[in-house]
């Protein structure tokens, strides 16, 4: 089984940086995802993490400890539009299925 | 364009109906995927099917039926045994190997008068 947390809501102003973390615990590892999803609107893809370390793309960072079932997204020079939450999800071993996490609430303000 | 393509986006049942949402895939992926999202809350599977004329029930399949005939299409079926069917469904597909992200349609609005 899965069991997946992320902490629910925070606030952050535009051109901050700001970190949303994600814990979890799994029978079976195959990677862990990243999406952003806009209410209303369906996920779309943001990052892929399998090994341990840094991943950059553009203002987005995710960043993976295997060891400690964590991982975090980091969004540089935030934008309003960035107003989102912010969802992780987990590939379990051998069936390509996805457990998602609650989602991270990010409002940013002026 | 290659996508996913859900229908209908917004849909209405009364109480002891059964309704179908389509979906359908154009990206030649094998594995498809149902899931529901409860306001504020995140995705939870409903059904998955890795091939054609193959699925398993995800965490939440009591009150849900799918089918996967053809490899584009896999409905989902909310019988009238889902006590509590009001939310956001979400179809997915992915090409079936590990470390492929999924794709997502558009989701369909389920509202139970």
């Amino acid at each position: 089984g899965q069991n997946i947390d992320q902490p629910t809501e925070m606030t952050a102003t535009e051109g901050a940086i700001v970190q949303i973390n994600c814990t979890y615990q799994t029978s079976g590892f195959n990677g862990l995802f990243w999406y952003q999803q806009h209410a209303g609107e369906a996920p779309t893809f943001l990052s892929y993490n399998v090994l341990d370390g840094l991943e950059e793309k553009g203002r987005f960072s995710s960043f993976l400890s295997r060891s400690k079932g964590y991982s975090y997204l980091l969004l540089k020079e935030l934008q309003m539009k960035d107003s989102a939450s912010y969802l992780c999800a987990v590939e379990d071993y051998g069936n390509n299925r996805l457990a998602f996490g609650k989602g991270n609430q990010v409002v940013v303000i002026p | 364009d290659g996508g996913i393509t859900q229908s209908p986006k917004y849909l209405f049942r009364k109480e002891g109906q059964n309704v179908t949402l389509s979906c359908e895939q154009n990206l030649n992926h094998d594995a498809m995927y149902w899931y529901r999202q409860d306001p504020g809350q995140g995705l939870r599977l409903i059904y998955y099917s890795q091939i054609v004329n193959d699925f398993q029930k995800g965490d939440i399949a009591e009150g849900y039926s799918v089918s996967r005939e053809k490899k584009e299409s896999f409905p989902l079926t909310v019988t009238s045994a889902q006590k509590n069917p009001t939310a956001f469904y979400l179809c997915a597909s992915n090409p079936g190997t590990v470390g492929n992200t999924i794709y997502f349609g558009e989701g369909s609005w389920l509202t139970v008068v």
